[in-house]
Parts: C-alpha cells; structure tokens; sequence
C-alpha cells in the first residue's frame, strides 16, 4: 500500500520569499510523484510529476521537486513566493500509469504582502 | 477539447433522496475516478474504472454506485443521501503517464 504523508497543513510565508512545502510517501515499488494545486472552488490542476529519469523536475508557474530515494520525500520547493501562489497544495503518488492515485491531505500556503 | 466536465455544480438533497453526478471526458482516457473531498482529509478515493464496463472501489465506496458503459461517461450515484454524504465530489481521467486531470467539482450539500 501507498501513502503520503503532508507535513505542516498550513504554511505562510512573505512575497518573496522561499517557498517550502513538504512530501514524504511510502510505496513498495518506484513510485509516481506527482503535486497538485488548488485554487479556491476549483479543480485539482497538475503542478509537475516524477516518473523516471532526472529526479529534480521543474513544473509549472516556477515550482519544483526533488525526488530523494533515501528519504523517501518530494518536497517542493520555489525561490521566491507571488500572491498568487496562495493556494491548497496536494502530494500524491501512485506505483504505475493507470494505477490509483493516493494523495496527502493536503497543505494550505498563505503569501503575505 | 473540453477536459473533463462535471455536472451539477451545486446540488441540496434531502436525506433519503437519490441523485445522480454526471462526468464526462472527451480525452480518450481508459481510467477514470470519482473522489471526495472533505476539509482535512485530502481526497479520498470512491469508484474508479479502468475501461468500459469495468469498475472497482476505492478507499470510501459506501452509500455510493457507478457504472461505465462508454469511455466517455462514469456518473456517480448517490442511492440514499445522508448528511455525511456532504461534501465536494471531483471526476478525474487518466492519461497513459499517469496524471489524473480533474473536473471542476460538484459541491453537495445533504439536508
């Protein structure tokens, strides 16, 4: 079985700032990795993803995540923080394509000007 | 190319009432899903489907049914509403890499 582990449900931090948000998961197999973001009242859209290969990948509006086999974590992270960035922030991971996804509960960023 | 759509947006039941959550996708994807979303607990798995007229549960089945007769379409039933049943309901499909694309949501409310 698989599980994601969300460290810190809300995190704030300035415009400007680093962003840092955290991802520890558990599976038995290589896993699939993947962040998504939600912003209020919509859907979960995808941020970036690990499969195989290079384990820093970069995503969307400036993020990325470095997959790190021995600790087990994906965290990720962007070097300076915009207002528009605050969102709900959401760890997943699956053993394959076309498997069960299984995400964190989830961490809530706040950017303050 | 539309995504995924989801269909109502809003909904009230009452508790006893029967209701149908309609999803669709026009992306050719073979897996689909339907999740809920409750403060604090992440998404949680329901139904999910491989491939037309196949179906499994997820992590929360209960109090729920769906079927996949197309591709295309996997609605999600409610038999029997309960108030625990309120919540934010999502669909999702599957590309062949892996990552789920998500419709806009069906926020419930159960009475």
């Amino acid at each position: 079985a698989q599980s994601v582990t969300q460290l810190g449900s809300h995190v704030s931090v300035s415009e400007g700032a680093l962003v840092l948000l955290r991802c520890n998961y558990s599976s038995s197999v290589p896993p699939y990795l993947f962040w998504y973001v939600q912003y209020p009242n919509q859907g979960l859209q995808l941020l970036l993803k690990y499969t195989t290969g290079a384990t820093l990948v970069k995503g969307i509006n400036g993020f990325e995540a470095e997959f790190k086999k021995s600790e087990t974590s994906f965290h990720l992270t962007k070097p300076s923080a915009h207002m528009s960035d605050a969102a709900e922030y959401f760890c997943a991971v699956t053993k394959s394509s076309g498997d069960k996804l299984t995400f964190g509960t989830g961490t809530r960023l706040a950017v303050r000007p | 190319n539309a995504g995924v759509t989801q269909t109502p947006k809003f909904q009230v039941l009452k508790t006893g009432q029967s209701m149908t959550l309609q999803c669709a996708q026009d992306m050719n994807h073979e897996y689909m899903s339907w999740y809920r979303q409750d403060p604090g607990m992440g998404l949680r798995l329901i139904h999910y489907s491989v491939g037309a007229g196949i179906t499994d549960q997820g992590e929360v089945p209960n109090g729920y049914n769906v079927s996949r007769s197309t591709t295309e379409d996997f609605p999600l039933r409610l038999l029997s509403a309960a108030p625990s049943q309120t919540s934010v309901y999502f669909c999702a499909s599957s590309s062949s890499l892996g990552e789920q694309y998500f419709g806009p949501g069906t926020r419930l409310t159960v009475t």
